[in-house]
């Protein structure tokens, strides 16, 4: 099955740790998106790639960092420079970088940092 | 103005009821529009594109009024499966997208 996969589910971390979300697809898609959604809130853009080894900053990529080595993967470190780093994180992909083109997203990670 | 602006809601209906929500944009130049379904804790999913002035599948109609810049929602005959969080998501050029805080619909029996 064609699809986005994000793992863990569920991450549980002590403030002053990096962590890393991992985000793979199957879908062939060159464009790959990461996003952030806290309670009662829309998801915001961290980070985004178009293409392998190249990405952009988003609306809200203090504190992260990613690398996009590998077409169908494009992990994302939470690093321990980002302050609120608790939240919903949700992996994206898409066939381009294009606004006519549908974004599908994985199953998220949800991110506890104490 | 946010970008991209929803009423929170939530919206309260019975089953059978129609109901439609709007979402407001302020960038004149934004191409394209999509619908995504939220339910508690999970994903969002793709609901509805539109690209131009509309587009409907089954008992969902989406209505895209440029001059206003807003985008409606329109759920017909509503369901109790029907609730959910909707999101409204504005694409620019590069793809980016940028998200409403979503609107809560709850359907009652």
């Amino acid at each position: 099955d064609g699809g986005i996969t994000q793992s863990p589910k569920y991450l549980f971390r002590k403030e002053g740790q990096n962590v890393t979300l991992s985000c793979e697809q199957n879908l062939n898609h060159d464009a790959m998106y990461w996003y952030r959604q806290d309670p009662g809130q829309g998801l915001r853009l961290i980070y985004y790639s178009q293409i392998v080894n190249d990405f952009q900053k988003g609306d809200i990529a203090e504190g992260y960092s990613v690398s996009r080595e590998k077409k169908e993967s494009f992990p994302l470190t939470v690093t321990s420079a980002q302050k609120n780093p608790t939240a919903f994180y949700l992996c994206a992909s898409s066939i381009g970088a294009s606004s006519v083109y549908e974004q599908y997203f994985g199953p998220g990670t949800r991110l506890t940092v104490t | 103005r946010k970008e991209v602006e929803q009423d929170p809601g939530p919206f309260n209906v019975p089953e059978g009821a129609t109901v439609a929500f709007n979402c407001t944009y302020s960038n004149s130049a934004s191409q394209s529009f999509f619908w995504y379904r939220q339910d508690c804790r999970k994903e969002p999913k793709l609901l509805m594109s539109v690209y131009s002035s509309g587009n409907e599948d089954g008992r969902f109609t989406a209505q895209l009024n440029r001059a206003s810049q807003y985008i409606s929602l329109l759920i017909r005959d509503s369901k109790l499966s029907d609730s959910a969080t909707y999101l409204c998501g504005r694409a620019g050029n590069t793809g980016k997208l940028i998200f409403g805080q979503g609107t809560t619909l709850q359907v009652k029996p």
